[in-house]
């Protein structure tokens, strides 16, 4: 199957830092990639769809000033949590598609941050 | 995951047949995928459904009625491996592209 590297696995830091997750699909080219969060035992929540070569687009509710999202290329889309806070604290996760209609993903393995 | 109703958790015990069941919000609705997810792990694509019937896939089946929104996941040959959560995920037509939004999961707990 496809592959999805998400790095870090792992970031603490302090409020105020600003922190940077990096998605690499390593063997397809993604023009749609997608970054999810989750807290402890919930769901997945979409954040935005990353497209190459244009600007992102965030779901209802998710800050775009405070999630910058950017996808440079078709193998590497990059979230950047902006001055994070303590309620930032979550795990992020990215996926990418192969498939046409995205019914599909494949994930990374996800970035836990904890903002102290 | 408003737009996706299934259960919570599950116990079943090893070796036996389990069935997860999911009924979805209709808008925009395209198909029913179905994620596996270990604790600390990333979900796993287990699989998809646009039409009606049955998708077998070695010892796990997704099933699909889109006249009664809804769909289920068979877990057969229950191994304690399995014990995970499950998800099911509605594809939908939104923001210039295909996206799909995760109901809130049903964790399922093998026991011998």
């Amino acid at each position: 199957g496809a592959v999805v590297s998400q790095h870090p696995s792992r970031v603490i830091c302090k409020s105020g830092t600003s922190v940077k997750i990096e998605c690499r699909s390593l063997d397809f080219q993604a023009t749609t990639m997608f970054w999810y969060r989750q807290f402890p035992k919930q769901s997945l929540m979409l954040m935005a769809t990353s497209n190459e070569g244009s600007k992102a687009t965030y779901e209802q509710g998710v800050e775009k000033d405070k999630f910058l999202i950017n996808h440079a290329s078709l193998t590497l889309s990059t979230l950047t949590v902006t001055s994070a806070h303590p309620e930032d604290s979550s795990f992020y996760i990215c996926s990418a598609s192969r498939g046409q209609n995205n019914e599909k993903l494949f994930f990374g393995s996800g970035t836990q941050l904890s903002v102290l | 995951g408003q737009s996706l109703e299934q259960p919570s958790e599950v116990t079943a015990v090893e070796g036996a047949i389990v069935q997860i069941n999911c009924t979805y919000q209709t808008s925009g609705f395209y198909g029913l995928s179905w994620y596996q997810q270990h604790d600390g792990g990333a979900p796993t694509f287990l699989s998809y459904n646009a039409l009606d019937g049955l998708e077998e896939t070695g010892r796990f089946s997704s099933f699909l009625s889109r006249s009664d929104s809804y769909g289920y996941l068979l877990l057969q040959e229950l191994q304690m491996k399995d014990s995970a959560s499950y998800f099911c995920a509605r594809l939908y037509s939104g923001a210039g592209s295909y996206q799909l939004t995760f109901g809130k999961g049903t964790k399922l707990s093998v026991i011998p």
